[in-house]
């Protein structure tokens, strides 16, 4: 079976500071990674997606993830905070990509403070 | 780039009343749809995954008699909520997958169901 764990419900940063969001995994297989936004009362949009190819990966907006098989952990960052990031991140696991059941985290709403 | 449409956007219904929500891929076609619901403030739950041609497989937990889900063409999948109460109340997400443009899952925009 597969989970993902979302370490924190909310977190706030600056303008201008760094973004991280925590993931951890539990897969008992190779898992297939992904992190999704969503703004209110609109569906999910593709940030980025791990597919056992590098470990660090880059995604839109200036997103990027890392994942790190011994701490099954798959963190979320951005260098620089932007108001317009202020959404709903969702963290998601999967054994494949498309046609592939695909396990939610919890989500962490992140503010973004002037 | 791969577009997924929901119908309706928003819909209020009586209790025992039966609805209806379409998912659509428009530019491509979609050998599997996804459907999950999300409470307020909350994750998405996978509800039923379907193939174009075949029965739903259902998640455990989800009355597939309340939650009808249909996936007749490669390019429409509907959501059908019958006789409908309060506490189905809730935003209804839809993805879909297909080989092109990449095998990826793209999600519609959310179809919010409040029923009196």
């Amino acid at each position: 079976a597969q989970s993902v764990t979302q370490l924190g419900s909310h977190v706030s940063v600056s303008e201008g500071a760094l973004v991280l969001l925590r993931c951890n995994y539990s897969s008992s297989v190779p898992p297939y990674l992904f992190w999704y936004v969503q703004y209110p009362n609109q569906g999910l949009q593709l940030l980025l997606k791990y597919t056992s190819a590098a470990t660090l990966v880059k995604g839109i907006n200036g997103f990027e993830a890392e994942f790190k098989k011994s701490e099954t952990s798959f963190h979320l960052t951005k260098p620089s905070a932007h108001m317009s990031d202020a959404a709903e991140y969702f963290c998601a696991v999967s054994e494949g990509t498309g046609g592939f059941k695909t396990i939610f985290g919890a989500g962490t709403r992140l503010f973004v403070k002037a | 780039g791969a577009v997924v449409s929901q119908h309706p956007s928003w819909v209020i219904c009586k209790s025992g009343t039966s609805v209806k929500i379409e998912c659509r891929s428009l530019d491509f076609q979609a050998t599997t749809m996804f459907w999950y619901r999300q409470f307020p403030k909350q994750s998405l739950m996978l509800m039923a995954t379907s193939n174009e041609g075949s029965k739903a497989t259902y998640e455990q937990g989800v009355e597939k008699d309340k939650f009808l889900i249909n996936h007749a063409s490669l390019t429409l999948s509907t959501l059908t909520v019958t006789s409908a109460h309060p506490e189905d109340s809730s935003f209804y997400i839809c993805s879909a997958s297909g080989w092109v443009p990449t095998d990826t899952q793209y999600f519609g925009p959310g179809t919010r169901l409040t029923v009196l």
